[in-house]
């Protein structure tokens, strides 16, 4: 059965501090990992990584993959109140519908 | 990026009550749009995968007579929550893919379902 395990399942820090998010993950035939933003409503998409050791990045946040040990990090630096939320991992295989992990929630406190 | 529209965002209803959710891609056609539901502080469960014109592909523990999935055109998906109940009460998303493989999702704003 495919799985995806995120971890910590939540995390307080500090603004301004640098936080790295882990997803690691057992599925068959493995095609790409997403990372997801969930605020209150609908998750929104933040990157797709289907080769390992390239780094993605957009502005603050960056996520990288490792196929071989079969995870995934997302960093984001110099944490604001707005990065708030609850960041989804998700693995596609095949021609299956993704696998969410349970999520982290990150609280960033002024 | 693509837009994918779900309506309503709220429904507050008795118990018994029949109540439908639309999910449209705005600028894209869909073939497949994925259903899930989500408990509070827990992560997304995927119901079932609606396909155009044919039966929707439930996820295992999902009552088909109890959540009618139609998916009528390219554009639009349809969950009905079929004599709803207390326990039904849940936000619900929408998801719909633009590559075949379906691995880029976009996905609705969520529909927040609390039946009285």
């Amino acid at each position: 059965e495919d799985k995806v395990v995120q971890s910590p399942l939540s995390l307080v820090v500090h603004e301004g501090d640098t936080v790295t998010l882990n997803c690691s993950y057992e599925v068959t035939n493995f095609r790409s990992l997403l990372w997801y933003k969930q605020e209150k409503k609908a998750p929104t998409f933040l990157f797709m990584l289907t080769s390992s050791g390239i780094e993605k990045k957009s502005g603050r946040l960056s996520s990288i993959l490792d196929k071989k040990e079969l995870f995934s990090i997302l960093n984001i630096t110099a944490t604001q109140t707005g990065d708030s939320a609850i960041y989804l991992c998700a693995v596609h295989s095949g021609n299956t519908p993704l696998v969410f992990g349970k999520g982290t929630r990150l609280s960033v406190i002024a | 990026g693509a837009v994918v529209s779900q309506h309503p965002s709220r429904v507050i209803c008795k118990s018994g009550t029949s109540v439908k959710i639309e999910c449209r891609s705005l600028d894209f056609q869909a073939t497949t749009m994925f259903w899930y539901r989500q408990f509070p502080k827990q992560s997304l469960m995927l119901m079932a995968t609606s396909n155009e014109g044919s039966k929707a592909t439930y996820e295992q523990g999902v009552e088909k007579d109890k959540f009618l999935i139609n998916h009528a055109s390219l554009t639009l998906s349809t969950l009905t929550v079929a004599s709803a109940h207390p326990e039904d009460s849940s936000f619900y998303i929408c998801s719909a893919s633009w590559d075949r493989n379906n691995e880029k999702l976009f996905f609705g704003s969520g529909t927040q379902l609390s039946v009285l």
